[in-house]
Order: structure tokens, then C-alpha cells, then sequence
């Protein structure tokens, strides 16, 4: 199966820096999207994105599908965007294969 | 609005023992999901429902069975739990034709078997 790999697996920002975080997957795929997993266990769609570049507030993505692989920005962070970012593709119809995820931090 | 509702929210078991983890959504979606989220890993597919009527194996069926019994609801059984079952299960729906945004995830049921 598709091989999904997330990059940095942690990541410690004081608030109000800057960072990327990067998505590799292993082969052509009809779908990739972002979630975030709050630090209570609930899970968001951030992005529907199988390539060009989407913006949502301080939150931008951008899928190079020729390159394979995404890259997840966060400007200006808040303590509120801490939690697990998980990066998800869709090889075949139905079937999401989740990356490990990149646990990030951000302290006041 | 209630979206995607999973019961329960947390349960423990004894080895042996079985249960069914219920979900209902509210969307009119026609595909829904069952994940397992284990410490340090992504969420891996157990079972998935394209449509009413249909289900299929994911990537870790082995221990599972479900069953979807209408449009709105999909439920797991796990018919002799084992401690190697124990994670964090989450449903989800999403719309009929795959590559189109909206899954959406329930809050999850945290499962023990001991």
C-alpha cells in the first residue's frame, strides 16, 4: 500500500512563530487532506487539497502531486493550534491512509 | 447539527468479552468509516461502507465485524475482545464519491480490554 511519511514527527513553537510541516507519499493519489487532532481527541478537516495551493486564516497548504508531497503552513501560531497534524491520502476511493502525524506545541 | 455521534465514549472489557461500538450521522452521507487510532500512529481502516447496503474490509478487519443498518448508522462488533484491541475507535462519513472533501469524524470511543 501507499506509504504516507510526516516530517518534523514534533514540533515546539512559541507563539506567534512561523512553521512548515511536510507530507510525503509514495505513489499518485486521488485525494490528500489535512486534519487536526485537538488535544481532546477530536479531529478537523482542515483541507481537501490533491494539488495547487489552499488558504484558511493563518492556515495554508500546498500539494505538489508531480513531487509527492504536501507541505502544511501555520503563521502567526496560537496555543490553540497545538495538537496532532495529520496528513491523509487517498490511493483508491475510500480508503484514507493516515501519516503517523506531527505533534505540535505551541507555548505561550 | 450533531454530525457524526459515536457511543460510548469510553468502555472497558474483560478478554472475551463483546461488544458494539454504535455511530449515527446527520449528514446524509452515504460512505462511513470505522478507524483505530493506536498511540504514535495515524488512524487505519478497519471497515468502510461505500453505501447503504455494502461494506468492505480496510487495512486491520481481522477481530471486527459490522454491520450498516441503514443510511444513517454503521455499527463495529468486536465479538471476543483482546488486549491487542485496545485503542481509540473513531467513525466517520463522508460524501458518496470518493475525492470529495467532508469527512467528518466522530469524537471517538476509548476502548481498554484487560
Amino acid at each position: 500500500g501507499i506509504q504516507v511519511e510526516q516530517s518534523p514527527p514534533d514540533l515546539i513553537l512559541q507563539e506567534g512563530a512561523n512553521s512548515t510541516l511536510r507530507c510525503n507519499f509514495s505513489d499518485s493519489v486521488n485525494n490528500l487532506q489535512w486534519f487536526h487532532q485537538n488535544p481532546w481527541g477530536q479531529l478537523i478537516n482542515l483541507f481537501y487539497i490533491p494539488s495547487g495551493t489552499k488558504q484558511n486564516g493563518r492556515l495554508s497548504a500546498t500539494t505538489v502531486a508531480t513531487e509527492r508531497y504536501s507541505l502544511l503552513y501555520i503563521s502567526s501560531s496560537q496555543t490553540t493550534d497545538s495538537g496532532v497534524y495529520f496528513c491523509a491520502v487517498e490511493e483508491v476511493w475510500y480508503k484514507l491512509s493516515f501519516g503517523a502525524g506531527t505533534t505540535v506545541t505551541v507555548r505561550a | 447539527n450533531a454530525g457524526v455521534t459515536q457511543t460510548p465514549k469510553f468502555q472497558v472489557l474483560k478478554t472475551g468479552q463483546s461488544m458494539t461500538l454504535q455511530c449515527a450521522q446527520d449528514m446524509n452521507h452515504n460512505s462511513m468509516y470505522w478507524y483505530r487510532q493506536d498511540p504514535g500512529m495515524g488512524l487505519r481502516l478497519i471497515y468502510y461502507s461505500a453505501s447503504e447496503g455494502t461494506t468492505d474490509k480496510g487495512e486491520v478487519p481481522n477481530g471486527y465485524n459490522v454491520s450498516r443498518l441503514n443510511k444513517r448508522e454503521f455499527s463495529l462488533r468486536l465479538e471476543s475482545a483482546a488486549p491487542s484491541q485496545t485503542s481509540v475507535y473513531f467513525c466517520a462519513s463522508s460524501e458518496a464519491t470518493g475525492g470529495k472533501p467532508g469527512y467528518t469524524f466522530g469524537s471517538g470511543t476509548r476502548l481498554t480490554v484487560v
